[in-house]
């Protein structure tokens, strides 16, 4: 499942289906993305990041992409679970200030 | 291995009331973040501090202040107390401000205003 193109509020998926989630971020000058997973009523929690010198970095079972030239991230999750199912942030950070969130997605898996 | 800890977690308000926030940062990390996430909403950056000093400064509102201790906690207060102030509140602590330092959340605290 993919939230194509622009940012989507929701994405559902099959357990074991591949995820990819979409973001545009705002800032060219951003140099270090993120992306956070929030769960109901609990604070984001660091799934992965990238450097704006990197197109793709890989983690366990998540990968995400970066492309500058139309300022988009996405985040793929392999073989979704059930526990994955969250909220899911991009978040754009440049040296000397804070991050800066995008809209979430809300990520449903259903087995 | 240890988180941020926020207290309290839940805090409930009348308006107008004060409430007081408080922080403690993962050890070791020198730099505290404030966001404020209302319901359905991303986080909003308040104010973050690095080795106790105010080093950004986002949508904070007036009525509300904050600092970091010698110990490197952080406490957030809001004064003045409004229906819409009514929201999650996090703190994320970093090992420094660089770009690249990951911020680490902390579970948050519930203030509800009535």
């Amino acid at each position: 499942g993919e939230s194509v193109g622009l940012h989507l509020p929701t994405l559902s998926v099959q357990e074991g289906d591949n995820s990819i989630i979409n973001c545009a971020y705002s800032n060219s000058a951003s140099d270090y993305f993120i992306w956070y997973k929030q769960e109901s009523g609990k604070g984001p929690q660091f799934i992965i990041d990238i450097r704006s010198n990197m197109d793709k970095r890989q983690g366990q079972r998540v990968t995400v992409l970066l492309n500058k030239t139309v300022k988009h991230l996405s985040l793929q999750i392999a073989a979704t679970q059930p526990g994955d199912s969250a909220v899911y942030f991009c978040a754009e950070k440049k040296a000397g200030t804070a991050l800066i969130f995008g809209k979430g997605t809300t990520l449903s898996v259903s087995s | 291995a240890a988180g941020v800890i926020q207290s309290p977690r839940h805090l409930i308000k009348e308006k107008r009331e004060t409430a007081t926030l408080k922080c403690y940062p993962i050890p070791r990390h020198d730099t505290v973040y404030w966001y404020q996430q209302g319901p359905g909403q991303d986080p909003q950056f308040l104010i973050s501090f690095y080795e106790k000093m105010q080093s950004d400064k986002g949508s904070i509102p007036d009525r509300f202040s904050a600092q970091q201790f010698s110990d490197y906690h952080s406490e957030l207060n809001m004064s003045s107390l409004e229906l819409g102030d009514s929201a999650l509140y996090f703190c994320a602590s970093s090992l420094g401000p660089a770009s690249t330092d990951t911020q680490y959340f902390g579970p948050g605290t519930r203030l509800t205003v009535l």
